[in-house]
């Protein structure tokens, strides 16, 4: 069963470093996301991307986050200076459209992001 | 704006027991569509159901049954003779075409299930 892939699965980094997160959707949906789990929190949506741009994205997603479809497969978020309080879990997610036809959003495994 | 309410942060039953997880929404949109996710210990998030605010018809997946008011804007989960397997928090959550279709979870509900 195709599934979204996620790496890695674990990433440490020092504060103010740069990070890129990187997902592979499943292979033919066409809508994609970020969203992150602070330890013990809700999950909570950062940003929604389809046919090359931002379709969508939250406070969170300031300017010191960045997303991008650098192939047919990938799809990376890009964090440029880290904070301590960037430390959670940022899922992947896609699916195949949008609407009432078929909508249901596939998660990854999640990359456990650490900031020290 | 639009909200998620799982007001049941834990719960705890004994195997074999039925027990429902509840969920309350708030949207101002007339489409709209609700989600239920499972979050095992292991982390991941498994996507369990979608409904569409225009489909109000119940359903049951084998222990699994959703019920779907429009009138209490409740989605409420159920799962009857409860596993341990089942341990989990469970995540209700409402996208809509104004978001982009970003989910917006509920706080989530950790079920213990003991044998």
């Amino acid at each position: 069963e195709p599934e979204v892939t996620q790496t890695p699965s674990h990433q440490v980094t020092q504060m103010g470093q740069e990070v890129i997160l990187r997902c592979v959707p499943i292979s033919n949906h066409l809508y994609f996301y970020w969203y992150r789990q602070i330890l013990g929190q809700k999950v909570e949506f950062l940003v929604s991307f389809y046919n090359n741009e931002i379709s969508e994205k939250s406070e969170i997603f300031d300017d010191q986050f960045s997303v991008e479809r650098p192939d047919g497969s990938n799809f990376t978020l890009k964090i440029r200076s880290t904070k301590l309080e960037d430390s959670a879990m940022y899922f992947c997610a896609s699916s195949e459209s949008v609407g009432f036809t078929s909508y249901e959003q596939y998660f990854g495994p999640g990359t456990r992001l650490t900031v020290t | 704006a639009q909200k998620v309410t799982q007001a049941q942060t834990e719960i705890s039953v004994v195997e074999k027991e039925d027990v429902t997880l509840d969920c309350v929404y708030e949207t101002r949109d007339t489409t709209y569509y609700l989600f239920w996710y499972k979050q095992p210990p292991s982390g991941e998030l498994v996507f369990l159901i979608r409904r569409n605010s225009f489909d109000e018809q119940n359903e049951i997946s084998g222990r699994y049954s959703w019920n779907f008011q429009k009138s209490t804007s409740s989605f409420n989960f159920t799962i009857t003779a409860s596993q341990v397997v089942d341990s989990a928090v469970y995540f209700c959550a409402l996208s809509h075409s104004n978001s982009g279709y970003a989910l917006n979870f509920g706080k989530g509900t950790s079920l213990l299930v003991t044998p």
